[in-house]
């Protein structure tokens, strides 16, 4: 069964704290994203990978960074988390053909004090 | 760049009914749209997809259908059962590796 696996269900943090999300995938897929869900605005890209080391910004970048220094993990960063971050993440990924299905994982729900 | 917007937010059906659900997108140059259902402390999962050579897809219970002239596809779910309860997204991609996601639709199926 393929797998995309993030670390945290549930992760409470303070304003001001540096946050990881991390995101481990089973397929030997090339692409792995990130994504975040908000009521009534669906979900939003923040990060693309297409390669190890190689990255590109989604439409909500801002306040966020990422890491992948291995094909199977990818890494979401809050420098400093703030409230308006408090939201559910959710990692995929995909193979590079384009037009192809994305396989998600289970979500992480941030809550920033 | 490509914008998705999809109607309605919530729908609520009897069991047994059947569940439209649409979307719009704006940029012609699209030509995959996929479905994806999520079911509550789950991430979302491919249901159905519609390429742009084709007019109407079914699968079982479900099917999708795409007017590309006036840049909309639907979502129909009939003989709507419980387990169908969940936030359904639309997504539109043009040949590349990410998806352009609707605002989603919660579907509540009463028993």
């Amino acid at each position: 069964d393929v797998k995309v696996t993030q670390s945290s269900r549930y992760l409470v943090k303070r304003t001001g704290e540096k946050v990881f999300l991390e995101c481990v995938q089973d397929m030997d897929h090339e692409n792995m994203f990130w994504y975040r869900q908000d009521p009534g605005l669906g979900l939003r890209l923040i990060y693309f990978s297409y390669d190890v080391k190689m990255k590109e910004k989604g439409d909500i970048p801002e306040g966020y960074s990422v890491s992948r220094e291995k094909k199977e993990r990818f890494s979401l960063i809050l420098e400093s988390a703030s409230t308006n971050q408090t939201s559910m993440y959710l990692c995929a990924s995909s193979k590079p053909t384009g037009n192809t299905e994305a396989f998600f994982g289970q979500g992480t729900r941030l809550t920033v004090v | 760049g490509e914008n998705v917007e999809q109607h309605p937010s919530t729908l609520s059906v009897q069991e047994g009914d059947s569940a439209v659900i649409k979307c719009t997108y704006s940029d012609s140059a699209s030509n995959y749209f996929p479905w994806y259902k999520q079911e509550l402390g789950k991430g979302p999962q491919l249901i159905i997809d519609i390429r742009s050579n084709v007019g109407e897809k079914k699968d079982q219970r479900i099917a999708v259908t795409l007017n590309k002239t006036a840049k909309h596809f639907s979502l129909h779910i009939t003989e709507t059962q419980p387990e169908d309860s969940a936030v359904y997204f639309c997504a539109a991609s043009m040949n590349t590796d990410k998806l352009i996601f609707g605002t989603g639709t919660r579907l509540q199926v009463f028993p």
